[in-house]
């Protein structure tokens, strides 16, 4: 079975502050695919990333960053200097086969100014 | 700009009253599916049409039904809404044969409060 841990399940830091939301997963497939969404209060899932099992470079957008470690099965998601808008559920999900998409819990995290 | 549509954006019914969710497309996606997602949960699929071919997930209610009359446009029935119904309903879309290894894309979502 496949499954997505997201173990911070509230963040609050101060604007202009790094924050990092860990996600791990399991999974007995070798060719698979890693995702995160962004849910602001409006309730939108909003697609960031979509990386499979055999890309473990990092990747950088702007002031988005991730950390994919098939070691730790590990697909954490790094923001610089965060921002008042960046607040919302975070959510990593995980697909393999033909199996459906399944998602972690999600991390609320809140930019305080 | 292609995009994912859901109307109406708040619905509000009666407990026991049929209700109806739609949602269009404007990505040519062969895949749409259907999810609900209860307060500070994730969200669950209910179903998902490739195409014309409907697949239900094991554990969807019989009380939601979903109908695709064409590429574009997909639906969500609620024949006897419950209290336990009140809930988002988000549409997504993905581009190809189902595999959820494609990116989907979500519309905004249909807040629904049963009373």
């Amino acid at each position: 079975a496949q499954k997505v841990t997201q173990a911070q399940t509230e963040i609050s830091v101060v604007e202009k502050e790094d924050v990092t939301l860990d996600c791990v997963y399991e999974t007995r497939d070798t060719t698979y695919y890693l995702f995160w969404y962004k849910q602001p209060p409006s309730g939108e899932l909003v697609f960031l990333i979509r990386r499979n099992s055999f890309d473990e470079q990092n990747e950088i957008s702007g002031r988005y960053s991730w950390n994919f470690q098939k070691s730790t099965s590990s697909f954490n998601f790094t923001i610089t200097a965060s921002q008042v808008v960046d607040s919302a559920v975070y959510f990593c999900a995980l697909s393999g086969g033909a199996q459906k998409l399944v998602f972690g819990q999600g991390t609320r995290l809140t930019i305080n100014p | 700009d292609a995009m994912v549509i859901q109307n109406p954006r708040y619905q509000v019914t009666q407990f026991g009253k049929p209700v109806t969710l739609s949602c269009s497309q404007t990505l040519n996606h062969n895949v749409m599916y259907w999810y609900q997602q209860k307060s500070s949960q994730a969200p669950k699929l209910l179903f998902h049409y490739y195409d014309k071919d409907f697949n239900n997930e094991a554990d969807t209610p019989d009380n939601f039904q979903s109908r695709r009359p064409n590429t574009s446009f997909c639906f969500l029935d609620i024949r006897s809404p419950g209290l336990g119904d009140t809930a988002m309903y988000l549409c997504a879309t993905s581009r190809g044969g189902f595999t959820s290894t494609d990116t989907q894309y979500f519309g905004p979502g249909t807040r629904l409060t049963v009373l």
